[in-house]
């Protein structure tokens, strides 16, 4: 069974940093494209990033581009979400995300974790 | 960005009737639009991708349709565990987007 797992969130001040991490189980997490989504309290999804199965392809949505750094250790089988420069407005549920196929970092996502919650404010 | 753009807002239908949600696009997504459930205090579940493929373990009353800029999801003879929030999205070009979002509620 197919498992992911976010960790990290908490209250943080506007400006702080936050890392986010997700573990994940159930499949081989080196050959798939990951994703970080939000989701702000009443409003609909957002695509935060998505980071290709090897590690070497980032994309970001402008809203965290320059902010937000997408990462993964295929070892500890985790991806992570380093969010820096924190604002009201990051404050979300945020989700990871796995690609429902192989080797295609941008495909839809067929599994999520129940996500962690990230508030910014003083 | 490709605005992904869902109609109606709310949608107030009876168990058993036949529910249908459209999606339509800012510009082409040629066939790369999936469709997601979500009910409160869970992520989404994807449903339907590549605009009219169902996923694994999704049930045969849902069906998507449509390519280029609009697109459709029907959901035939509705159960009562259908009543959720659906929301489109596109994979065409990043960013990735979302739609705002249709509610399914019980009339």
């Amino acid at each position: 069974e197919v498992q992911l797992l976010e960790s990290g969130g908490g209250l943080v001040q506007p400006g702080g940093s936050l890392r986010l991490s997700c573990a994940g189980s159930g499949f081989i997490f080196s050959t798939y494209g990951m994703s970080w989504v939000r989701q702000a309290p009443g409003k609909g999804p957002e695509w935060v990033s998505a980071l290709s199965a090897s590690g070497t392809a980032t994309y970001y949505g402008d809203s965290v581009k320059g902010r937000f750094t997408i990462s993964r250790d295929n070892s500890k089988n985790t991806l992570y979400l380093q969010m820096n420069s924190l604002r009201a407005e990051d404050t979300a549920v945020y989700f990871c995300a796995k690609a429902r196929i192989t080797h295609d970092s941008s495909d839809f996502p067929d599994q999520w974790g129940q996500g962690t919650l990230v508030t910014v404010s003083p | 960005e490709i605005v992904l753009t869902q109609s109606p807002a709310t949608l107030s239908l009876s168990p058993g009737e036949r529910a249908t949600l459209s999606c339509r696009a800012s510009q082409s997504v040629s066939s790369n639009l999936a469709w997601y459930q979500q009910k409160p205090g869970q992520a989404p579940r994807l449903l339907i991708y590549d605009a009219s493929n169902r996923a694994t373990g999704i049930p045969a009353r849902f069906s998507g349709s449509g390519s280029g800029t609009d697109f459709t999801l029907t959901i035939n003879s509705l159960e009562p565990e259908d009543f959720a929030v659906y929301y489109c999205q596109q994979r065409r070009n990043w960013p990735i987007t979302f739609g705002q979002g249709t509610r399914l509620e019980i009339k």
